[in-house]
């Protein structure tokens, strides 16, 4: 149980365009989601705490406006990297927090390559 | 604020041997310590949780891990390292338990040679 997954699990994509990348809880219902990124030999930095039916909490120094995040459902939150630019390159994982257990489940990451 | 300090990006053991993974942490409040492993293109899981209570935590495939605080430390260890064990191991703290904000190590890449 509590199965997380993304997709999709690679995109290129050109500068300029936007990217959508959904998560999804397979078997459990998840109130919270987070986005993280993680950048080559570098740790995972949370960027955003994605609540169903409200807006989303951004960590300091990350653009709301440049990661929509979308957490219309109780199964389902949406990061949409808008005008990618090849800095915005790098691994996306999100996670879900299940009730029972108080704990994260990850996803399988996505990875996004912006030429 | 907390943070989280893996000692060692890469650590190489032989098959059989002990592995030794650190991980320092500070935080202003008890902690909340957790072990996850990263195997290539997957997700992260859980190898164990430090909350409250026993300072060796056992967990999943024979890990475990002693809180210290007097050490602000939270190493990680197997008795006997097995191929299936190379993968990214990354350390986090949390204030809050599991299911909230957790701050990540750099990560520590283990690999099993025979």
């Amino acid at each position: 149980g509590a199965v997380v997954s993304q997709h999709p699990s690679r995109v290129i994509c050109k500068s300029g365009t936007s990217v959508k990348i959904e998560c999804r809880s397979l078997d459990f219902q998840a109130t919270t989601m987070f986005w993280y990124r993680q950048f080559p030999k570098k740790s995972l930095m949370l960027m955003a705490t994605s609540n169903e039916g409200s807006k989303a909490t951004y960590e300091q120094g990350v653009e709301k406006d440049k990661f929509l995040i979308n957490h219309a459902s109780l199964t389902l939150s949406t990061l949409t990297v808008t005008s990618a630019h090849p800095e915005d390159s790098s691994f996306y994982i999100c996670s879900a927090r299940a009730v029972t257990p108080n704990e994260q489940f990850f996803g399988p990451g996505t990875r996004l390559t912006v030429l | 604020a907390q943070s989280v300090t893996q000692l060692g990006s890469h650590v190489s053991v032989s098959e059989g041997a002990l592995v030794l993974l650190r991980c320092n942490y500070s935080s202003s409040v008890p902690p909340y310590l957790f072990w996850y492993v990263q195997y290539p293109n997957q997700g992260l899981q859980l190898l164990l949780k430090y909350t409250t209570g026993a300072t060796l935590v056992k967990g999943i495939n024979g890990f475990e891990a002693e809180f210290k605080k007097s050490e602000t430390s939270f190493h990680l260890t197997k008795p006997s390292a097995h191929m299936s064990d190379a993968a990214e191991y990354f350390c986090a703290v949390s204030d809050t338990g599991g299911g909230n904000k957790l701050t990540f190590g750099t990560g520590t890449q283990l690999k099993v040679e025979l």
